[in-house]
């Protein structure tokens, strides 16, 4: 499967802070890009996803950037909450799901 | 949406044994897709399984190590065979239903001894 590298690993972050996790792919032929959350002993659950004819999509405190010259997408969490404590991949896909390729995860804790 | 539910949640199993794992979709979809996910890393896709026809794994993952079944489009099993402690992960089954939406299940823990 193609690579799709995730950076940070870990992140804390203060409570009302920006959090924002970034990745990077290298197969063009992606057209699919979704985030995921997940929290322990749980799935994970479909956050926000983007397509590359968009630079930026936001739903509600998500907002996914996309920048299909660097191969490069991010997710940022605005007015971090603790309940956003969770894991959260990037993936990347062509043709729908049955490819998808997943980051290695970011940890994120949000911190009162 | 969908419910996904997976049965066992969890298990402890001897070396060499096999564990089939179920999946049951609250509704009809056409694509169901198993996934592993080793404590504290990312998910790596096992096979798609496809209601009617064989299921298509993916480079590293063979058959006779983990069998599918695809009865209906609400059901499907994963089987871990002849199990060793590498097999010990997460294994988590997907749908998708429609265009852009995934649902994951709570996943089955397995851990061999």
């Amino acid at each position: 499967q193609q690579q799709v590298k995730q950076s940070p690993q870990s992140l804390i972050v203060q409570k009302g802070g920006i959090s924002i996790i970034n990745c990077a792919y290298e197969n063009t032929a992606f057209d699919y890009f979704p985030w995921y959350q997940q929290f322990p002993g749980k799935g994970p659950a479909l956050l926000i996803a983007i397509r590359p004819d968009v630079s930026e999509k936001k739903e509600g405190r998500f907002t996914i950037s996309f920048n299909k010259s660097a191969k490069q997408f991010s997710l940022h969490i605005m007015d971090s909450q603790p309940g956003d404590s969770a894991t959260y991949f990037c993936a990347a896909s062509s043709g729908g799901y049955q490819k998808v390729t997943f980051g290695t995860g970011t940890k994120l804790q949000v911190i009162p | 949406s969908a419910v996904i539910s997976q049965k066992p949640s969890r298990d402890i199993c001897q070396r060499g044994t096999s564990l089939t794992i179920q999946c049951q979709v609250d509704s009809q979809v056409t694509m169901m897709f198993w996934y592993r996910q080793q404590p504290g890393q990312s998910l790596t896709l096992i096979a798609t399984a496809n209601q009617g026809s064989e299921a298509t794994y993916e480079s590293g993952f063979v058959i006779d190590k983990f069998p599918i079944s695809r009865p209906n489009l609400t059901f499907s099993t994963l089987t871990v065979s002849n199990m060793s402690p590498e097999d010990s992960s997460i294994y988590l089954c997907s749908v998708e239903m429609s265009t852009d939406t995934q649902y994951f299940g709570p996943g089955t823990r397995l851990t061999v001894l």
